[in-house]
């Protein structure tokens, strides 16, 4: 069983630019959740998606969107970076059915320092 | 709207002892709840999740409480280990779309030998 892989582990971006983010959920996973987290804070739902299509969002603007790929793999896009974008993204994969209850299953994250 | 807080001190236990924590959530009645471990810089990691029709659970050495009147959640670590230090979320469906989680802040837990 392969777990969430994420990358880049680290970048740096500057104000204004554009940058995106990749996941590989978890094997025979269906489903992809995006969280922002500062320091010191809880994660912050950024979006969902299950079978590519968005499955629920957060309160977080439209240059935050996002892609769920047929293989459950996923990107975040965030464009026209703002320094409060600085923070720890997650990305989560779970099972979704009618029994399941959501465990996430988390990446490593990926550290966004905009300067 | 919904809240969850968690103790925003963080909880320092002797090794040993029992640790602790507390989820309390206001605004609606859960179908479930869920309790993470955080390791600084690191993604959270899934321990225990426990429906509303459940009032325990255990898992080796944890053990989670879910008191629906209370609206609250204990979190237990017995026999606590220096190892158990790290940071612990509680997440909670949201009301409008189960399948979207709302954290708890954390709560810091450091384990002394």
């Amino acid at each position: 069983e392969t777990g969430v892989t994420q990358s880049p582990t680290h970048l740096i971006k500057t104000r204004g630019q554009q940058v995106t983010l990749r996941c590989s959920s978890q094997s025979g996973h269906n489903t992809v959740s995006w969280y922002q987290q500062a320091l010191g804070q809880g994660p912050q739902f950024i979006f969902q998606y299950y079978r590519e299509e968005e499955n629920g969002r957060g309160n977080f603007p439209p240059r935050f969107s996002g892609l769920q790929f047929p293989n459950y793999s996923s990107e975040l896009n965030v464009n026209a970076l703002e320094l409060d974008d600085s923070a720890l993204y997650l990305c989560a994969s779970s099972w979704t059915s009618g029994l399941s209850y959501n465990e996430q299953f988390f990446g490593p994250g990926t550290r966004l320092t905009v300067l | 709207s919904q809240k969850i807080e968690q103790n925003s001190e963080a909880l320092n236990i002797q090794e040993g002892k029992t640790a602790t924590l507390t989820c309390n959530y206001t605004n609606y009645s859960p179908a479930y709840l869920q309790w993470y471990r955080q390791d600084p810089g690191r993604g959270p990691v899934f321990l225990l999740l426990i429906r509303e029709n459940e009032k325990e659970k255990r898992k080796e050495r944890l053990k989670v409480t879910f008191d629906t009147t209370l609206k609250q959640s204990l979190f237990h670590i017995t026999a606590s280990q220096p190892a158990d230090s790290a940071t612990y979320l509680c997440a909670l469906p949201n009301a409008g779309n189960n399948r979207k989680l709302i954290w708890g802040l954390g709560t810091s837990l450091a384990v002394n030998p």
